[in-house]
């Protein structure tokens, strides 16, 4: 079975654009996790979706958005990028039973590396 | 404010013996913790969880022990193979449950042969 995927791999934008990240779950999870990758830091929580709805946020400014699909994948967009916006974008999954109201095993993907210059 | 802290970046372990890596959390909400491995290019890979009513969980090669008064927690790896070598990530969460996990900065692991 295929695991988490995340496209693109890598991508290099410039100050004050505009970029989406794409994940799709692992097949039969329902809950998608963004966590945000800085060098040298650990990930940190950036949304989660279940059923297509926002069910938890980190502590990230409103250029940070995402949405969940009817077939579970998701987007993450980041607008106006600054240069601190320069790390690694991983996605997780995971079943979603009980609404996503236990704390379930996450199973992350490869991640997209995104560099702002 | 690093709620999880793993203050030693790097442990270097010889093969066969038993490694440990320490975790410190501060808040006290945490009701679950988990630890992950990271490889290069790779995302983290969840190794083994325990939740604050165990003070131990054994999983094969590795456990985990929580001393709750404390806010401390450890992962034993023994014997320590080669191709553990990894960065390793603690993290916690607290109800709500909303999947929301707290990392910290990890521990990079080598295992010499």
């Amino acid at each position: 079975d295929a695991g988490v995927t995340q496209s693109p791999t890598h991508l290099i934008k410039t100050r004050g654009q505009q970029v989406t990240l794409r994940c799709s779950p692992i097949s039969g999870h329902k809950s998608v996790s963004w966590y945000q990758q800085v060098l040298g830091q650990g990930p940190q929580f950036i949304f989660q979706y279940y059923e297509k709805e926002e069910r938890g946020r980190g502590n990230f400014p409103d250029r940070f958005s995402a949405r969940q699909f009817p077939n579970y994948s998701s987007e993450l967009n980041v607008n106006a990028l600054l240069l601190g916006d320069s790390a690694l974008y991983l996605c997780a999954s995971s079943l979603g039973l009980a609404g996503g109201q236990t704390q379930e095993t996450q199973y992350f993907g490869p991640g997209t590396r995104l560099l702002v210059l | 404010d690093q709620q999880v802290k793993q203050n030693s970046p790097s442990l270097s372990v010889q093969e066969g013996r038993i490694s440990i890596l320490n975790c410190d959390y501060t808040n006290s909400m945490f009701d679950y913790f988990l630890w992950y491995k990271k490889y290069p290019a790779e995302g983290p890979t969840f190794l083994i969880s325990i939740s604050s009513i165990k003070d131990k969980n054994e999983d094969g090669r590795f456990t985990v022990f929580l001393n709750k008064s404390a806010k401390h927690l450890s992962l034993h790896i023994v014997p320590s193979q080669p191709g553990d070598s990894a960065v390793y990530f603690c993290a916690a969460s607290a109800k709500p449950r909303n999947q929301k996990v707290t990392f910290g900065i990890g521990t990079k692991l080598q295992v010499i042969p």
